[in-house]
């Protein structure tokens, strides 16, 4: 069984678009993420989320907004989605305790064209 | 804040040779250390992983890294590679306790080419 999918695996849409990445996780964890891969390969967290608590990284424009229907979801959901939105977002989990030690989906490659 | 630099973009290494891929933290707090490593169109899978206790730690794939803390290092090592070990390489670190909302903090990443 795979730990933490998602789903699709490739997106690509027109700008101005509104889109939904699908994650879960089967490992029973407390927390979950979202990373951005921008082309260089530069991973920057976007979201953590546990069911109390939703931190967003300043930097993330509002037209990002993650949804958890229950603990082993987080579905990142993205409106008007802009030709700089192109990359591979990656969902992750780990325990609510240290050491934080996170497993990673297998990546979805958005490309806005 | 904790940041993370590893220092090769890219290390084109022949098969069977050793290597070493650096990797240096800076941090104002207690950090757990991870090395992960990122095969072609796939995600991220944990190497291995410093938490406390032995500076020299063991991962999967004949892959160890050693933690010097007065350096602040934490560098990737492999005594022989294989053309299967072609990938990128990220380390990452996460604060201690009270920490997890901030998730990891990665390096740049160094792309590992292994020349037949």
């Amino acid at each position: 069984d795979t730990a933490v999918s998602q789903t699709p695996k490739y997106l690509v849409t027109q700008m101005g678009n509104d889109k939904s990445i699908k994650c879960e996780q089967n490992l029973g964890h407390d927390t979950m993420y979202w990373y951005k891969q921008d082309s260089k390969k530069f991973l920057k967290i976007m979201f953590s989320y546990n069911n109390k608590e939703l931190i967003i990284n300043e930097t993330v424009p509002n037209r990002f907004s993650p949804k958890s229907p229950d603990k082993a979801h987080l579905n990142l959901h993205i409106n008007s989605l802009e030709l700089g939105d192109s990359a591979v977002y990656f969902c992750a989990s780990s325990q609510g305790g240290p050491p934080y030690e996170q497993y990673f989906g297998p990546g979805t490659r958005l490309t806005v064209t | 804040a904790q940041s993370v630099t590893q220092l090769d973009s890219q290390v084109p290494v022949f098969e069977e040779a050793p290597v070493e891929l650096r990797c240096n933290y800076s941090s104002s707090v207690s950090v757990y250390l991870f090395w992960y490593v990122q095969y072609p169109n796939q995600g991220l899978q944990l190497l291995l992983k410093y938490l406390s206790g032995s500076t020299l730690v063991k991962g999967i794939n004949g892959f160890e890294a050693e933690f010097n803390k007065s350096q602040t290092s934490f560098h990737l090592r492999k005594p022989s590679v294989h053309i299967s070990d072609t990938a990128e390489y990220f380390c990452a670190v996460s604060p201690g306790a009270g920490g997890g909302a901030d998730g990891l903090t990665f390096g740049k990443g160094t792309h590992l080419i292994i020349q037949p």
